[in-house]
């Protein structure tokens, strides 16, 4: 299976910070990559598709970039209601799904 | 809008069964594939199963290869879940999704989870 490594696990930002979360394949996967948020309680929600492709209605502030094993998400002015957990996901084989352990992004 | 609502969640001991449910609303259902991801308590997701949008293609996470069976209903619009023989590491909330797709130029499945289900909590407990 292919394996999704997160970095970091946890973030601690200010409101305003730009907040860059990596994600590494241990084997290309393309640009079969998504990217969620999870709020405490609540169900992922979808964010980018594609590595780089913004879901309709997110805020601009997202953006992703990436191909084959390394991927970064990135938020350009944190906001309060960023502070979540975000997970990627590699998609390259409907046979293994894999999600990346997850970064947790906290109040400084 | 699309909307999909779990159910079928609980308490359940070790080794026995319990079948969750997803009824989905808003959308043509059978025209989609649908996943199962689960999350245990404090941990993060594990994509459990997926069902193609014909009910004729299933594949699963190895950890429940053997003892959970998905399925649907397309004249209902509902997926299943069907869990037996169940452990204490199966407690997690299961979620359904829905599996959303584009080819690309060259011909590539290029695919996504949306939206999600609330989510319904399933405990394995003696």
């Amino acid at each position: 299976d292919i394996q999704l490594t997160q970095s970091p696990s946890f973030l601690s930002a200010s409101v305003g910070d730009r907040v860059t979360i990596t994600c590494r394949a241990s084997q290309g996967i393309r640009s079969y990559l998504a990217w969620y948020q999870q709020k405490p309680g609540k169900a992922p929600k979808l964010l980018i598709y594609a590595a780089s492709t913004l879901q309709s209605g997110v805020p601009s502030r997202f953006s992703a970039s990436g191909s084959g094993t390394e991927f970064t998400l990135t938020i350009s002015s944190l906001q309060p209601e960023d502070f979540a957990t975000y997970y990627c996901q590699q998609l390259n084989s409907y046979f293994a799904l894999t999600f990346g352990g997850g970064t947790k992004v906290e109040i400084k | 809008q699309v909307l999909l609502v779990e159910s079928g969640g609980g308490v359940v001991q070790p080794g026995r069964s319990l079948r969750l449910s997803c009824a989905a609303s808003g959308i043509t259902f059978s025209t989609y594939a649908m996943h199962w991801v689960r999350q245990a308590p404090g941990k993060g997701l594990e994509w459990v199963a997926v069902i193609s949008f014909d009910g004729n293609n299933k594949y699963y996470a190895d950890s429940v290869k053997g003892r959970f069976t998905i399925s649907r209903d397309n004249s209902k619009n509902t997926l299943y879940l069907q869990m037996n023989s169940l452990r204490v590491e199966d407690t997690a909330v299961y979620y359904c999704a829905r599996d959303q797709h584009y080819y690309d130029s060259s011909g590539y499945y290029i695919g996504w989870f949306d939206p999600w289900g609330q989510g319904t909590l399933v405990t394995v407990s003696s």
